[in-house]
């Protein structure tokens, strides 16, 4: 079965603009979790959607939203963006009840 | 606050040699832990997890060992194969299905031919 795929690959915004991530998990998974990896923190939890609902939240500013659709397709949006901004952002899904979940390939954001 | 770390951010092993890369974790509530592997330009591949209630897990070339009074995991690969140069994020949670992993810093292993 197909991964979980994220769109765009690659983007380049300017400080201040904001910026939508796409994420499709793997079909039949309603949990997907989003993830932000810089060199100087490593990986970092974003937050978690299960069902539409925001179920867990990591410790990052109001800035960074998201939402899960009916499909369980899942978007994140990040305004007034800052060039501390500039990571990796990784999606993860999987079917709540397996532990080992999927991760995308990511969308390297880069605010210059 | 460092909650899971990896203090050796490379490991260069031989070929067909042990690697064992180590995980230290400071938060005593957790008790899942995972291994992940990463290439360049892809997303973490799940390898591995073990839970608090075991203090072992095998699977095929790669075992997890957990040490709860020390806090400590480590993860064996024998025998180490090229393919296995990867960057290695040890992972932690709280509870068993938990979405909110806590990652160490990852270990850069290069096996050498």
């Amino acid at each position: 079965k197909a991964g979980v795929t994220q769109t765009p690959r690659y983007l380049i915004k300017t400080r201040g603009q904001q910026v939508t991530l796409s994420c499709s998990p793997i079909s039949g998974h309603r949990s997907v979790s989003w993830y932000q990896q810089t060199p100087g923190q490593g990986l970092q939890f974003l937050f978690e959607y299960f069902s539409e609902t925001q179920r867990n939240k990591g410790n990052f500013p109001g800035r960074f939203s998201g939402r899960q659709f009916s499909n369980s397709r899942s978007e994140m949006n990040v305004s007034t963006l800052e060039l501390g901004d500039s990571a990796l952002y990784l999606c993860a899904s999987s079917d709540r009840g397996d532990y080992g979940y999927t991760f995308g390939s990511g969308t390297r954001l880069t605010v210059v | 606050d460092q909650q899971v770390k990896q203090n050796s951010p490379s490991l260069s092993v031989q070929e067909g040699r042990i690697s064992i890369l180590n995980c230290d974790y400071t938060n005593s509530m957790f008790d899942y832990f995972l291994w992940y592997k990463k290439y360049p330009a892809e997303g973490p591949t799940f390898l591995i997890s073990i839970s608090s209630i075991k203090d072992k897990n095998e699977d095929g070339r790669f075992t997890v060992f957990l040490n709860k009074s020390a806090k400590h995991l480590s993860l064996h690969i024998v025998p180490s194969q090229p393919g296995d140069s990867a960057v290695y994020f040890c992972a932690a949670s709280a509870r068993r299905g938990a979405q909110k992993l806590v990652f160490g810093q990852g270990t850069r292993l290069t096996i050498n031919p």
